[in-house]
C-alpha cells in the first residue's frame, strides 16, 4: 500500500537557519505532491504544490523539491523564524486526483 | 470570508448514540472530503464528494456515513459511535476534481466513551 513517511522527530534549528524537512514515499508515483503546516488544534493550511514535471518551486522563503526517482520531497524554509513553529504535513494522490492521503507530519521548532 | 466550517467543535458521547457533524462551505467547491486525526498516525480521508449526491469511500469509511444534498454542505454522521472512534475531524474542500489546495476546517475533537 502507499505509504508516506516523515520525520516523527521534532526538527529544533535556531532562527535565521534553513529548516529542510523531508518527505519520502513508497509504491506509486504521484502526480503532485503538496505542503500543508498545521498549528496546534487548528486545521491545516495549504503552502505549496509541485507537480511531478517540477523539478523545484518556490514561494517566499519556502522552498520544495520533488525528485520522483528518489521518491522524495524536500521542503526548505530559509531565514526561519520563530513563528515557522508548526507541523508540517506532506500529502499526495494515491491515484487520480480524488483522494488525498497524508504523512504523519514533522514538528519544527524555531528557537530565537 | 471564505471559509469551512464545523460544528460541534467539542462533542463528548456515548457508545452507539447516533451523531452528526455538520461541515458547510461557503467558496463554490465541487470537493469535499472528511479526514480524521490521530496521534502517530496522520490525517486518514474517511469519505470525499466530487459534487452533490456524488460521494465515495476514502481508506477509512467504516463506520461513518455521509450525504451531500447541497453543494456547501457536507455532513458526517456516525450512527452508532464507538470508542475507537474518538479522534480529531477535519472537514475540507477545494475548487475542483483537478490537482489543487484544500481548505481545511478547524476541526471537531469528538469523545466516545
Amino acid at each position: 500500500s502507499q505509504k508516506i513517511e516523515q520525520n516523527s522527530e521534532a526538527l529544533n534549528i535556531q532562527e535565521g537557519k534553513t529548516a529542510t524537512l523531508t518527505c519520502n514515499y513508497t509504491n506509486y508515483s504521484p502526480a503532485y505532491l503538496q505542503w500543508y503546516r498545521q498549528d496546534p488544534g487548528r486545521g491545516p493550511v495549504f503552502l505549496l504544490l509541485i507537480r511531478e514535471n517540477e523539478k523545484e518551486k518556490r514561494k517566499e522563503r519556502l522552498k520544495v523539491t520533488f525528485d520522483t526517482t528518489l521518491k522524495q520531497s524536500l521542503f526548505h524554509i530559509t531565514a526561519s523564524q520563530p513563528a515557522d513553529s508548526a507541523t508540517y504535513l506532506c500529502a499526495l494522490p494515491p491515484g487520480g486526483y480524488n483522494k488525498l492521503i497524508f504523512g504523519a507530519g514533522t514538528r519544527l521548532a524555531v528557537h530565537p | 470570508e471564505a471559509q469551512v466550517t464545523q460544528n460541534p467543535r467539542y462533542l463528548i458521547t456515548v457508545t452507539g448514540k447516533k451523531l452528526t457533524v455538520t461541515c458547510s462551505q461557503n467558496m463554490n467547491h465541487e470537493y469535499m472530503s472528511w479526514y480524521r486525526q490521530d496521534p502517530g498516525l496522520g490525517l486518514r480521508q474517511i469519505y470525499y464528494s466530487m459534487n452533490v449526491e456524488v460521494t465515495d469511500k476514502g481508506d477509512v469509511p467504516e463506520g461513518y456515513k455521509v450525504s451531500r444534498k447541497e453543494k456547501r454542505n457536507f455532513p458526517l454522521i456516525l450512527e452508532s459511535p464507538s470508542p475507537n472512534q474518538t479522534s480529531l475531524y477535519f472537514c475540507a474542500s477545494r475548487p475542483g476534481q483537478g490537482a489543487g489546495e484544500q481548505y481545511f476546517g478547524p476541526g471537531t475533537r469528538l469523545t466516545v466513551t
